[in-house]
Parts: C-alpha cells; structure tokens; sequence
C-alpha cells in the first residue's frame, strides 16, 4: 500500500522561482494537510483541507498557496520562494471527524539559494 | 492558546535500560492524543492514539499513558532499532481537525 505519495523528494530552487509540491493518498481520506518541519520548531501546519474544495490556513500560511485537485491529490505553491522557506514539508492525510490519526508522507526537502 | 511541550529534548540510553519519554499538553479540550515515531529522512510514524485519562496502550516494547496533564511513553528494555525521534501531537476539541505538535523527543539506544 503506498498511503501518502509526495514528489518530488529533493529540490533546490534560488530565490525568487516557483515549484508546486504534490501529494497523493490512497486511503479514501476525506482531510489532507501540509506541514512544514524545521530544527527546534517541531512540526508546523501550513494549509489544511478537510474536505474536496475546501481550504484553510494553518499556523504558518504566509508565502504559500494550496489546491486540493480532488479528493486523493493535494498541491503546495511557492510563488516566489525565499531562503526562510528552507525546509522539510510533509503532506498527511486523515479520515474528517473520526479522531483517527493522520497518515504521513516521506516529505521534500526543499532548499532555497 | 494550546501547546504541547515534550521532555526531555534528547536522550541516550544503553541497550536495556529502561526509560520515559513524557509529553504534557495545556489544551482548552482534549479530543485525543497521538503518539509517532520518526526516522532519519522519513514521514513520522503513527504509533497509539489515547483517549481519554487512564487509557493505556502497548506495543512491543512500547507503552503509552495518559492522564489529565500529560502522557508517558515508557520504553522497557529498549534496543538500538528503537533509536528515533518521538512526536506527541494533541487534537483539539472545537471542530477543527488540526493537530498540534511537541518538538519531540530524539532517543538514541547505543548497543
């Protein structure tokens, strides 16, 4: 089972590009999140969706924009990245309402030049 | 405003020698409290959901326990595999389906 799918694994991007994280879950999950991870801050959430075509800032949304493309697929934009947006980003996804927990992906280390 | 704080930061234990990981929460409503173990360059790893104060749950060498303030996860006989990073995470009652995260615990196992 593959679960949460996120391409690509490794990027490097200079100041200023732009790129598009993807994720994909094949669990039937109703909600999908992006998290970022960073040294000494734990995991933060960025965007959540906790069903198809709705969308919600986290804790950290700023310099980022989301589409939730259907119910399995889940994208994360950088417009115009910057150097603070080095970091490990993780897309999870979970069953709405169930108090189940979230199922990770392997995350992309993303850095920025 | 909700925090999850874990302790300690770090941890290094010799192979067998049993320990505690503890995560206390200040939460205005507990809805469920979660448990992941992380390796190096991976998504973390769901390991036990508890409930509600006195729930406990076990798994190999693992035990996981609540209480109203905090949780423990007490590694008996631990073994170098058992090296990871842990995460406690919270979820919150008001409807949202956001989880909040502790820093985690890094243990270390040396053989």
């Amino acid at each position: 089972n593959a679960g949460v799918t996120q391409t690509p694994k490794f990027q490097v991007l200079k100041t200023g590009q732009s790129m598009t994280l993807q994720c994909a879950q094949d669990m039937n999950h109703n909600s999908m999140y992006w998290y970022r991870q960073d040294p000494g801050m734990g995991l933060r959430l960025i965007y959540y969706s906790a069903s198809e075509g709705t969308t919600d800032k986290g804790e950290v949304p700023n310099g980022y924009n989301v589409s939730r493309l259907n119910k399995r697929e889940f994208s994360l934009r950088l417009e115009s990245a910057a150097p603070s947006q080095t970091s490990v980003y993780f897309c999870a996804s979970g069953q709405t309402y169930s108090n189940q927990p979230q199922h990770f992906g392997d995350g992309t280390r993303l850095s920025i030049l | 405003e909700d925090q999850v704080t874990q302790s300690p930061e770090a941890l290094r234990l010799q192979e067998g020698e049993s320990s505690s990981l503890n995560c206390s929460y200040t939460v205005s409503g507990l809805r469920g409290l979660f448990w992941y173990r992380q390796d190096p360059g991976k998504g973390p790893e769901f390991l036990f959901t508890l409930y509600s104060a006195g729930e406990e749950k076990e798994k190999e060498r693992l035990k996981a326990t609540l209480t109203k303030k905090e949780s423990f996860l007490h590694i008996t006989a631990p073994k170098p595999e058992d090296s990871a990073t842990y995460l406690c995470a919270v979820h919150v009652q008001g409807g949202s389906e956001k989880l909040v995260f502790g820093k985690g615990t890094k243990l270390t196992v040396n053989p």
